[in-house]
Parts: C-alpha cells; structure tokens; sequence
C-alpha cells in the first residue's frame, strides 16, 4: 500500500496560519485523488474536516469553520490543510486519507500544537 | 442522530480470534452508506480494515484481508468485525464508523472506539 507522509509534528501561535502537509508517493499523483482530512483530539475518534480535489471540487465538513481549507502542490505532489486564525482548540492530530485503488490509506498523522 | 457503538471483550490471547460488534442507531443499515472498521494502535495512526454494504458486499485492506471478515445483520442494525490469529500488533483502539455511499466517500459518523489488547 502506498505511504502517506506527514510531519509528525508542527506549532503555531494563536491567531497565526498553520499549513499541514500530505505527501504522496511519487507513483501516485496528487491531482487525480480526492484528499480528505480528519482532525482527532485525546480520547475522541476523528471528526472529518474537509476534501479537496480541486477549487471548483472540495467540501466542507458539517460545521467546520471555513478558516479551515484545503489545496494541492502539484509540484510536491501534495496535499495541504491550511488552518487560518488558530486558536486554541485546534490543537489536535490531523490525519490525510486517500483511496488510491483498493485501500483506504491514511497518513502518519501531524501533531499541531497551538504555543 | 447517527450513533455507533462499538462492543466486544477488551482482551484477546494471542493466536485466538478478535470479535467486536458495532450497533447503530438512527439510521437503519439497509437504507445504505457502507460501514467501516478502523483501528488505531496505542499512540499510533489510523488504519482501516475493512467496510462493507447493507447488502453483505465487502472489501478488505490487502495487508489484513487473510484475517479479517466483516458481515451484517440488518435484523439487528449491526455489523461485526472477526480478526483471527491475533498478535501483540493487533492491540489498538477500534472503531466503526460509516462511509458515504455517494462521492465525497468520507467517514461521517464514527463509534467511540473500543481498546482491544491482546495479551495472555
């Protein structure tokens, strides 16, 4: 199964903008999947946020804030999170997820810490 | 409101077969959407293992799939997990949840989660 690279770990101030990564393998492009994204506090299972195909194809989860975003870099071959205006409660682990054949496949997941 | 919860034994012996039933509330099976197992291994990542359709169609993560059964009953408004053989590695937190049916297919709602540690 193909791997899913995310920072294990990454911080920002309250009020700052914090850009979570997903790599994919070279193998498989970015531009053809769906890329969605999970959040998940302590103790709790993941909330969906949000996916991303392209800007006239993405969706918010039911009551996330449009502060939180998706996009792609294409020359990364990339998937990103983009969390505007944080604030405390977003600190949690964030998951990408991708269903490239015949698995659902998730990423290491990233550690966002709110300073 | 959608609810899902998972139930089954916390502790399995090695070589021996997890089971884990998740019962689903507000929303009947049979209406659609398929429904998914994930597991989580204590301060690791996700995994799904598998999910399957009102129906009794399932699929399986390739990695897993020579262990795993998931079935369905619509009488009772569940679905079960059997995952044989366990090891050490097959301790984590599972979880149910259910998968849209039509596109963007993102879980929606998920069970609480359910710890399963396997030990003798």
């Amino acid at each position: 199964q193909p791997v899913l690279t995310q920072p294990p770990s990454s911080s920002a101030s309250p009020g700052e903008s914090a850009r979570l990564t997903c790599t994919l393998p070279s193998d498989i492009n970015v531009g053809s999947y769906n890329i969605y994204w999970y959040q998940q506090k302590p103790g709790s299972p993941p909330r969906y946020l949000l996916y991303y195909y392209s800007d006239s194809d993405k969706g918010q989860g039911s009551g996330v804030p449009s502060r939180f975003s998706g996009s792609k870099d294409a020359s990364a071959n990339t998937g990103i999170l983009l969390i505007s205006g944080l604030q405390s409660e977003d600190e949690a682990d964030y998951y990408c997820m991708i269903w490239p054949s015949i698995s659902w496949v998730f990423g290491g997941g990233t550690k966002l810490t709110v300073l | 409101q959608v609810q899902l919860q998972e139930s089954g034994p916390g502790l399995v012996k090695p070589s021996e077969t997890l089971s884990l039933t998740c019962a689903v509330s507000g929303y009947s099976i049979s209406s659609g959407y398929y429904w998914g197992w994930i597991r989580q291994p204590p301060g690791k990542g996700l995994e799904w293992i598998g999910s399957i359709y009102h129906s009794g169609s399932t699929y399986y993560n390739p990695s897993l799939k020579s262990r795993v059964t998931i079935s369905v009953d619509t009488s009772k408004n569940q679905f079960s997990l059997k995952l044989s053989s366990v090891t050490a590695a097959d301790t984590a937190v599972y979880y149910c949840a259910r998968r849209r049916l039509q596109p963007p297919y993102y879980f929606d709602y998920w069970g609480q989660g359910t710890l399963v540690t396997v030990s003798s």
